[in-house]
């Protein structure tokens, strides 16, 4: 089945700063990629998913390209602010599993 | 409002006794799903339904049990049976079961 695979934390970076988070999966066919992100002490909320190849999902400044030829999925946002501080999950079906999870990474943006 | 709501924040339980975690939806939404979260280990699915009074189970069942009586209700328990409870646990709900998913805020089991 479908596994997904996030670089590993904690990423600290400076507000303003660019940020890149990795994720890649393994599925051979087209699955349907997602990017999660949890505050502090709470659930996790949809941030943006992808459907198909080459679709760009985007939200709140984040954007994410879906990737067939490299199985990617990297979550980027130009400048990041400090209320951006939080883990964030790549995501993605896998055989009976409606979505795996990878193990997320914690981002710090400090003043 | 919609949304997930699940009850309470904090529980805390005592070695051996069944918990039982509340989740309800009002989204109208057919499917939905029990996570556990471990620090550093990202979400593991340990059950979900697609349907009333239908559920599978997923990468860690053992030790919990659920059940699906009315479309808005998913409780989790979890039995004296499961070795290692002590969790953050999440629902979830979708339309179905390829769509997204949607969580609520969580609870947190402690067992002591």
């Amino acid at each position: 089945g479908n596994s997904v695979t996030q670089m590993e934390g904690p990423v600290t970076l400076s507000e303003e700063a660019f940020l890149t988070i990795n994720c890649t999966y393994t599925a051979t066919g087209y699955p349907s990629l997602f990017w999660y992100v949890q505050y502090p002490g709470e659930g996790l909320q949809l941030l943006l998913k992808a459907t198909k190849a080459d679709d760009k999902g985007s939200n709140k400044g984040f954007e994410a390209t879906y990737r067939k030829e490299t199985t990617s999925f990297h979550l980027e946002k130009g400048s990041v602010q400090v209320s951006d501080s939080a883990v964030y999950f790549c995501a993605s079906p896998s055989g009976n599993t409606p979505l795996v999870f990878g193990k997320g990474t914690r981002l710090s943006v400090i003043a | 409002d919609g949304g997930i709501t699940q009850s309470p924040k904090y529980l805390f339980r005592k070695e051996g006794q069944n918990v039982t975690l509340s989740c309800e939806q009002n989204l109208n939404h057919d499917a939905m799903y029990w996570y556990r979260q471990d620090p550093g280990q990202g979400l593991r699915l340990i059950y979900y339904s697609q349907i009333v009074n239908d559920f599978q189970k997923g990468d860690i069942a053992e030790g919990y049990s659920v059940s699906r009586e009315k479309k808005e209700s998913f409780p989790l328990t979890v039995t004296s049976a499961q070795k290692n409870p002590t969790a953050f646990y999440l629902c979830a709900s979708s339309f179905g079961r390829a769509d997204t998913q949607y969580f609520g805020p969580g609870t947190r089991l402690t067992v002591l």
